[in-house]
């Protein structure tokens, strides 16, 4: 079966501008997770998303926010980006506590 | 809340000899434990997993780990290395009470001499 979708796979973004990146999960799963991995701060928790309800959130500021459609793509967006927002962004999908895959990532280039 | 401490940054070992990341965790619950391995530029791909079934824990590759939870840890072993083994390895815990929140470690680096 297909694994998780993110595009693009590559994005370079001037600072303050704002950046729409998705995710498309494994068909059937209802839970999608995001995170972001840098150099300094390692892997960070973002938000989680199922059936359409964020369910969790991490400490990130209110520039990052994300979303849930129906059939279960999720999307996030970084406003007025910043250099700091340089970073690889993973997703992740789920069907259950015991079972992440995640997708090849986004890497973010803010200029 | 959960954490993990990953005991290494790097570790280096020659293609045949074995293989051993550490990990400690911190947990309230009864934890999901995971590895995970990253190769450059590429995605995480999921090594193996302890969800509070058989503490010894077989994963993909001949990778294997221990959940002990008498001492809180969940190191990962091989025992034999292999070139194509050099990548980042993330131990990584699941927070539970209907929340699936990864907390992840810093990573270990590992490098296979020839």
């Amino acid at each position: 079966k297909a694994g998780v979708t993110q595009t693009p796979r590559y994005l370079i973004k001037t600072r303050g501008q704002q950046v729409t990146l998705s995710c498309s999960p494994i068909s059937g799963h209802r839970s999608v997770s995001w995170y972001q991995q840098t150099p300094g701060q390692g892997l960070q928790f973002l938000f989680e998303y199922f059936s359409e309800t964020q369910r969790n959130k991490g400490n990130f500021p209110g520039r990052f926010s994300g979303r849930q459609f129906s059939n279960s793509r999720s999307e996030m967006n970084v406003s007025t980006l910043e250099l700091g927002d340089s970073a690889l962004y993973l997703c992740a999908s789920s069907n259950g506590p015991h079972g992440y895959t995640f997708g090849s990532g986004t890497r973010l280039t803010v200029v | 809340a959960q954490s993990v401490t990953q005991l290494d940054s790097h570790v280096s070992v020659s293609e045949g000899t074995p293989v051993l990341l550490r990990c400690n965790y911190s947990s309230s619950y009864s934890p999901s434990l995971f590895w995970y391995v990253q190769h450059p530029n590429k995605g995480l791909q999921l090594l193996l997993k302890y969800t509070s079934a058989a503490t010894l824990v077989k994963g993909i590759n001949g990778f294997e780990a221990e959940f002990k939870k008498s001492e809180t840890s969940f190191h990962l072993t091989k025992p034999s290395a292999h070139m194509s083994d050099a990548a980042e390895y993330f131990c990584v815990v699941s927070e539970q009470g209907g929340s699936e929140k990864l907390v992840f470690g810093k990573g270990t680096k590992l490098t296979v001499n020839p």
